[in-house]
This record gives structure tokens, sequence and C-alpha cells, in this order.
């Protein structure tokens, strides 16, 4: 069965510092993998998905994802943060094809100092 | 194009009672899903509907039940409701299909309080 972790709880950042969230999964085929951000009181929104082709996605907001086989990572990434992206991040494996029942991770929390 | 609507938000219920949730998705969406998120567990997957038929189930007691009307709106019933059953319900639409995979659009929840 696949599982994804997501190993920090709770990020801490200044405000225009970079952003790097990870995320590990465990699948035995090539995954579907996705980043979703949940705001205080809202439900999630996708930020980026990967299902094939260039490791390197863009999403919205100005964050990114990269898809590294060899690690079973696909870690989220921002430049420079802003206070609005404060929020819980979660990652999300699905499988390829056939019955898809999404796993997600425990989240991370953002906190974004001024 | 309107997004997922849950009704009601909020809820609060006491223990053995039952309550009834209601999720609309996107016009268009034949899938929708069900997830419980709780501190302690995280997002956990309930079931999944499509065509009216439930496809998926996660690993939750038969006190979780749920159903899909012919116009894609669906709705989850929990009975007898015990204190672990507080916790944010979402609900889910996508255009998958059978065989297939996509982003999920999710709404806003129901927040569910069991005292």
């Amino acid at each position: 069965a696949q599982s994804v972790t997501q190993p920090d709880i709770h990020i801490t950042v200044s405000e225009g510092a970079s952003l790097e969230l990870r995320c590990n999964y465990s699948y035995g085929a090539t995954p579907y993998l996705f980043w979703y951000v949940q705001s205080p009181g809202q439900g999630l929104q996708l930020l980026l998905k990967y299902f094939s082709g260039d490791t390197l996605v863009q999403g919205i907001k100005g964050f990114e994802a990269e898809f590294k086989r060899s690690q079973s990572s696909f870690n989220l990434r921002k430049p420079s943060v802003h206070w609005s992206d404060a929020a819980e991040y979660f990652c999300a494996v699905g499988p390829s094809g056939g019955s898809y029942i999404p796993t997600f991770g425990r989240g991370t929390s953002l906190i974004v100092h001024p | 194009k309107a997004g997922v609507t849950q009704t009601p938000r909020y809820l609060i219920k006491t223990r053995g009672q039952q309550v009834t949730l209601s999720c609309s998705p996107i016009s268009g969406h034949r899938s929708v899903s069900w997830y419980q998120q709780t501190p302690g567990q995280g997002l956990q997957f309930l079931f999944e509907y499509f065509s009216e038929t439930q496809r998926n189930k996660g690993n939750f007691p038969g006190r979780f039940s749920g159903r899909q009307f012919s116009n894609s709106r669906s709705e989850m019933n929990v009975s007898t409701l015990e204190l672990g059953d507080s916790a944010l319900y979402l609900c889910a639409s996508s255009t998958r299909t059978s065989g297939s995979t996509d982003e999920q659009f999710f709404g806003p929840g129901t927040r569910l309080t069991v005292l």
C-alpha cells in the first residue's frame, strides 16, 4: 500500500525567505503526486500535481515541486514566502490507474514571521 | 463555475444521535469523495461515489454510510454518534472516471462536534 510522509509537523520561516516542504512517498509504481494547501476554516486547494513528464512542476501562487524518483520525494518549494502563505500543506499520492484512493500525508503547518 | 458546497457548515450533536451531511459537487463532476479530518489522525478517506454507486471505501465502521443522487449530489450519514466522530468532514469532487485519476476539488467542510 502507498504511504506518504511529511517529516516536518511545523515549519517557521520569515517573510521573504525561501521555503521547502518535504514529502516522501512509498509506492511500487509511478505515482500521481499532489500538493494541497488548507487555510484555516477552509477546504483543501490544489497547488500542483505531477502525473508524468517534466519532473519540475509549476503550480499556483508561485509554488513549484520536483519529483525525484531515486529519492521517492516530491518536495514543495517557494523562493520567497508571503505572510498569506501561512497555512497547512498536504502532500498526497495516488495510484496511476484503476481504483484511486488517495493517501494524504499528515500535513505541515507553515508559520510565517513578519 | 460554483465550487463544491457543503451544508451545514457547523453541527453540534450529542452521543447516540445520528447526523446527515450534504455535498453538492461542481457541475459536471460525477465523482464525490468524503474525508474525515482530525488533529490526531489527519485526513482519512471515507468513501467515493460515482454515478450513484459506491466505488471505493475506506476503513471506517458501518455507522458511516453515504449515497449519491442522480444529480451527483451526495450525502453521508453517521449513526449512533460517538465522541470520536467529532471532526471536519470534507467533501471533494472530481471529473475522475473509471480507470483514471484526477485532482480533487474540496468543499469548505462541515465541522461536527459531538458532546
